[in-house]
């Protein structure tokens, strides 16, 4: 069963605009969720993670439990944020679930 | 300062060859695991180990083998490609209590 879904695989935005990628998930425990993402030529990273709370480039995302989401948000996006975004689950037993990723362009 | 190096970045096989993609990573970290990236299936889990001489299945394990002899290493082996086998295959690790996981760089494997 899909633990993580990202419904979006492309997204375009104008630069400027905020943008939201849609993640939600299905787990009964208590999950941990992340946000990573691969910039062009370059290897996937960590980009946040819901345990931190932090904002990391702008970014943002909240946990809801209630709607099982966690949706990564930015207010202005920039042309350097174009990249492949993948929402991750990390389960109870350590192991991780990735969604099909969304590739984000911001148009100039 | 490394992290997790794969080699080779890219590779042409032909079916039924054999070949093992190397991961390595200088961080001393006990998890180690190997995904498979396909269009339109995200990154699914193929093997990982959490420690040297313990390795167990994920989600797609067959056709691919692994070992850990050392903390370091990593192997993903092939024993008989076939074209479904064609992918991007990351390495990565994470310390066994920081949830963050380190990711090669890729190897894009295309099996003809």
């Amino acid at each position: 069963a899909q633990r993580v879904t990202q419904p979006e695989k492309l997204l375009s935005v104008f630069k400027g605009a905020p943008v939201e990628l849609k993640c939600n998930y299905s787990y009964s425990g208590s999950p941990e969720l992340f946000w990573y993402v691969q910039y062009s030529r370059q290897r996937l990273q960590l980009l946040l993670r819901h345990i931190s709370r932090e904002s990391i480039k702008g970014f943002t995302a909240d946990l809801n439990k209630g709607e099982t989401s966690f949706h990564l948000k930015k207010p202005f996006a920039q042309e350097e944020d174009s990249a492949m975004y993948y929402c991750a689950l990390r389960d109870t037993g350590n192991q991780f679930y990735f969604g099909t990723g969304t590739s984000l362009t911001v148009i100039p | 300062n490394a992290g997790v190096t794969q080699t080779p970045k890219f590779q042409v096989l032909k079916t039924g060859q054999s070949m093992t993609l190397q991961c390595a990573q200088d961080m001393n970290h006990e998890y180690m695991s190997w995904y498979r990236q396909d269009p339109g299936m995200g990154l699914r889990l193929i093997h990982y180990s959490v420690g040297a001489g313990i390795t167990d299945q994920g989600e797609v394990p067959n056709g691919y083998n692994v070992s850990r002899s050392t903390t370091e290493d990593f192997p993903l082996r092939l024993l008989s490609a076939a074209p479904s086998q064609t992918s991007v295959y990351f390495c990565a690790s994470r310390r066994q209590m920081n949830t963050e996981a380190f990711f090669g760089q890729g190897t894009r494997l295309t099996v003809v």
